[in-house]
């Protein structure tokens, strides 16, 4: 089952939009993800943020990650339309083990959608 | 393009019959994982291999198996194909056994069961 949520689940703004999206998780991370997927294509890999780490930036992107509400954003800043596709979180849980992961948990992902 | 390679593409099978998809690693990589992502769902983690042995499951029954070759390619196995296995199957590969790094994608394998 998903153990991350993804709000809003779509999105649909005007090109030159800022657009965020909000993911949750439940359990301690090493680190937090995001990814893009076109049309059921595979995964494109946006960010890395570490667990301590509060804020990066990548081009258009800014990711915010809150540890103490188990919560991260990603904004995409001035949309174009090749924006448009599915933005998935996912997050690599703490092995209590090795203290490293070895898997990564996906949220349910946001579909957006940037009109001309 | 993440350098990370699957075959094939697409595949139609019939309930009960057995499939293998394959996956090759972006180069230096030496660790390979499995997700399944049914439609409007996100991709759900099947298993790892780092340097050829298992290194993590998911909630996935035996008859999801695997293997990683000694130039760290992979293959994944499904066994007596239910219906519900019809998905978008990934493969991803890192360095290090772990994900503290970044994965990286390959373009899916669309598998259809009827």
């Amino acid at each position: 089952s998903q153990q991350g949520e993804e709000d809003p689940q779509a999105l649909s703004i005007q090109e030159g939009e800022n657009a965020t999206m909000n993911c949750s998780y439940k359990t301690s991370i090493n680190n937090l993800q995001w990814y893009r997927q076109n049309s059921g294509r595979g995964l494109v890999h946006l960010i890395l943020i570490r667990s301590n780490e509060r804020e990066k930036h990548s081009g258009r992107l800014r990711v915010t990650l809150d540890t103490s509400k188990k919560s991260s954003s990603l904004l995409i800043t001035a949309s174009r339309a090749a924006d448009t596709a599915s933005y998935f979180c996912a997050h690599s849980s703490i092995n209590i083990l090795t203290g490293g992961g070895n898997k990564l948990t996906f949220g349910t992902g946001t579909q957006l959608k940037v009109e001309l | 393009e993440t350098g990370v390679t699957q075959s094939p593409t697409h595949l139609i099978k019939t309930r009960g019959q057995q499939v293998t998809l394959r996956c090759s690693s972006q180069s230096g990589h030496n660790t390979v994982s499995w997700y399944q992502q049914a439609l409007g769902q996100g991709p759900q983690f099947i298993f790892q291999y780092y340097r050829e042995e298992e290194n993590g499951r998911g909630n996935f029954p035996p008859r999801f198996s695997g293997l990683q070759f000694p130039n760290y390619s992979s293959e994944l196995n499904v066994n007596a194909l239910e219906l519900d296995d019809s998905a978008l199957y990934l493969c991803a590969s890192s360095s290090g056994g772990g994900v503290t790094e970044t994965q990286y994608f390959g373009p899916g394998t669309r598998l259809l069961v009827l």
